[in-house]
């Protein structure tokens, strides 16, 4: 079965500066997809990101972007210039291609404050 | 404006009860889907449904049911076998259910027991 980890329970980040939160997971797949995703305070989820396994280069999304190392099996998410709107709690997430692919595996997240 | 709607934000259960918890959505999607949250835990998956009239268990579905009656509805039924309901559930929803797809997420419904 594959398993998400995500090592960091809380991070902190001062205002405008960079913060990268740690994600592996454990598959013995070849092909999958990755996702990073947002729960503010509101606690509504929102993607922030995501990255096909087949794809070298790494994902990004303006002040987002992630390093993805297939085979360590690492897919860490870096927050650039980071904002007060940017604290939450993240959640990587791993999905499986092909077949009944449906079942979104999530982490326990990382509670992410930025400090003014 | 699209989107998931569920209702209600909080619910309380008394012992023996079984409570339906409602999702909708209006953004044309097939596939939806139900989460439940605990503190310090991910999002774990109780159903799914990928068409109408069709659904699957997730990883906890014991103590859960669910129904696919309408595209734009799933509702959950927490029943008394599910012995411990207190929880954040989510619902979710994309357009087919397969491959790097968006999920969106209603707001939730906090579960309590009495």
């Amino acid at each position: 079965a594959q398993t998400v980890t995500q090592s960091q329970p809380e991070m902190s980040v001062q205002e405008a500066e960079t913060v990268t939160l740690s994600c592996t997971y454990d598959t013995s797949e070849s092909d999958y997809y990755l996702f990073w995703y947002k729960q503010p305070p509101s606690r509504q989820m929102i993607l922030v990101i995501r990255q096909e396994a087949y794809k070298q280069q790494n994902a990004t999304e303006n002040r987002f972007s992630v390093n993805f190392q297939k085979a360590a099996k690492s897919f860490s998410l870096k927050i650039s210039d980071s904002q007060l709107g940017d604290a939450a709690m993240y959640f990587c997430a791993y999905r499986r291609s092909g077949g009944s692919n449906y079942k979104l595996t999530f982490g326990k997240g990382t509670l992410l404050t930025v400090n003014p | 404006d699209g989107g998931i709607t569920q209702s209600p934000k909080y619910l309380f259960r008394k012992e023996g009860q079984n409570v339906t918890l409602s999702c909708e959505q209006n953004l044309n999607h097939d596939a939806m889907y139900w989460y439940r949250q605990d503190p310090g835990q991910g999002l774990r998956l109780i159903y799914y449904s990928q068409i109408v009239n069709d659904f699957q268990k997730g990883d906890i579905a014991e103590g859960y049911s669910v129904s696919r009656e309408k595209k734009e509805s799933f509702p959950l039924t927490v029943t008394s076998a599910q012995k411990n309901p207190t929880a954040f559930y989510l619902c979710a929803s994309s357009i087919t259910g397969f491959g790097n797809e968006k999920l969106f997420f209603g707001s939730g419904t906090q579960l309590s027991v009495l």
